[in-house]
């Protein structure tokens, strides 16, 4: 069964810093898809970014790129130059036949 | 606009009463999926569709139903079965082929 791990519940980063969130996972498919999302006070899930399994390049997308590192199992969020209004939950998530496994969450709050 | 409505945002209810949140979306999106949410979690699923008519079971479907008449409508009753209704709940969707899925604001659902 496919599982995600996030092992940092909170993170404080001074603003304009670069910021890591860190996602493991276990998968036995050989393709999958990993997913990143951001959900503010507000509640709403914001998509940020996506890695498939056999894609050869690191995702980007803006400040956001993905660390994507296979034989690791290992898909960290990189963040660059972090503002005020990236403080919220992120939460990591892989793919499995039709659903979304969801790891339990990072809580990054930017300081100012 | 496309995108995700869901209503009303905050629900409040009385113990032992079924209750049905409402999910629409303009996407023209082939699948449609509920989530639960409890405080400090990431989500779980409780039921999904992938066509009209058509609906699997999440990992916590018990006590919540779904119906799928149409494309653009997905609506969830959490019954007097559920027995911790309390939550915020997502609704989401996405194309077909595709795996990011987008969301509604969210429904607070608060029982009494």
């Amino acid at each position: 069964a496919q599982k995600i791990t996030q092992t940092q519940p909170g993170m404080f980063v001074q603003e304009k810093e670069a910021v890591t969130l860190d996602c493991t996972y276990d998968t036995s498919d050989q393709s999958y898809g990993l997913f990143w999302y951001k959900q503010p006070s507000s509640g709403e899930m914001i998509f940020l970014i996506y890695q498939g399994s056999y894609d050869e390049q690191n995702a980007t997308e803006g400040r956001y790129s993905l660390n994507f590192q296979k034989a690791r199992k290992s898909a960290n969020l990189v963040i660059s130059a972090s503002q005020l209004g990236d403080s919220a939950m992120y939460f990591c998530a892989i793919n499995a036949n039709y659903q979304l496994i969801w790891g339990a969450g990072t809580k990054l709050i930017i300081k100012p | 606009d496309g995108g995700i409505t869901q209503s009303p945002k905050y629900l409040f209810r009385k113990e032992g009463q079924n209750v049905t949140l409402s999910c629409e979306q303009n996407l023209n999106h082939d699948a449609m999926y509920w989530y639960r949410q409890d405080p400090g979690q990431g989500l779980r699923l409780i039921y999904y569709s992938q066509i009209v008519n058509d609906f699997q079971k999440g990992d916590i479907a018990e006590g919540y139903s779904v119906s799928r008449e149409k494309k653009e409508s997905f609506p969830l009753t959490v019954t007097s079965a559920q027995k911790n209704p309390t939550a915020f709940y997502l609704c989401a969707s996405s194309n077909w082929g595709r795996h990011e899925q987008y969301f509604g604001p969210g429904t607070r659902l608060t029982v009494t």
